[in-house]
């Protein structure tokens, strides 16, 4: 059965400093693995995906198929970063996305 | 572009009605549409799958003869909670795939049901 763990549902650091989300997943095959966020009042929007490999906003994920962790990181946190942020995984050939539980990024100023 | 709506984003409505939301994709084609349901401080679940022109394909657990699904183009599906109850109270959120490319999910704003 897939999984996807978000183990930290609250997260607070400080403007400039390193934020580190972690997310590790369990899937048998070969998953696809995103990056949601939901800025206050807004509707949820892709962040990243890992099969882009690409930098947004600042934040980067890399898929780690040993540690089956796909963690997002960035090096200057920023006030408008301050978001909650969910880890989806969708299987190999599937439609759907599988969501972890979130976890709400503050950044203090 | 690849903007997702949802109507209405609030609805009270009393133990035993049915209320119909609708999810349309703005400014594309989606044959494939998604319904989640969140709980408070909970992860987004996924209720079912909606088929422009075929039947939904729903999640385990969720009564398809309780939430209705219709997809009758291919901008609209319409979920219908049938004779709602205060357990139903939840928030619904509609996604829309592109067809073809990246097949990326985009979200409506979701919609805030309470049932008294």
């Amino acid at each position: 059965a897939q999984r996807v763990t978000q183990p930290e549902k609250l997260l607070s650091v400080f403007k400039g400093a390193p934020v580190e989300l972690k997310c590790n997943y369990s899937y048998s095959g070969s998953p696809e693995l995103f990056w949601y966020v939901q800025y206050s009042r807004q509707r949820l929007q892709l962040l990243l995906r890992h099969i882009s490999r690409e930098s947004i906003k600042g934040f980067t994920a890399d898929l780690n198929k040993g540690e089956t962790s796909f963690h997002l990181k960035k090096p200057f946190a920023q006030e408008e970063d301050s978001a909650m942020y969910y880890c989806a995984l969708r299987g190999a050939g599937a439609n759907n996305l599988f969501f972890g539980t979130g976890t709400r990024l503050t950044v203090i100023p | 572009g690849a903007v997702v709506s949802q109507h209405p984003s609030w609805v009270i409505c009393k133990s035993g009605t049915s209320v119909k939301i609708e999810c349309r994709s703005l400014d594309f084609q989606a044959t494939t549409m998604f319904w989640y349901r969140q709980f408070p401080k909970q992860s987004l679940m996924l209720m079912a799958t909606s088929n422009e022109g075929s039947k939904a394909t729903y999640e385990q657990g969720v009564e398809k003869d309780k939430f209705l699904i219709n997809h009758a183009s291919l901008t609209l599906s319409t979920l219908t909670v049938t004779s709602a109850h205060p357990e139903d109270s939840s928030f619904y959120i509609c996604s829309a795939r592109l067809p073809s490319g990246e097949k990326t999910q985009y979200f409506g704003p979701g919609t805030r049901l309470l049932v008294l």
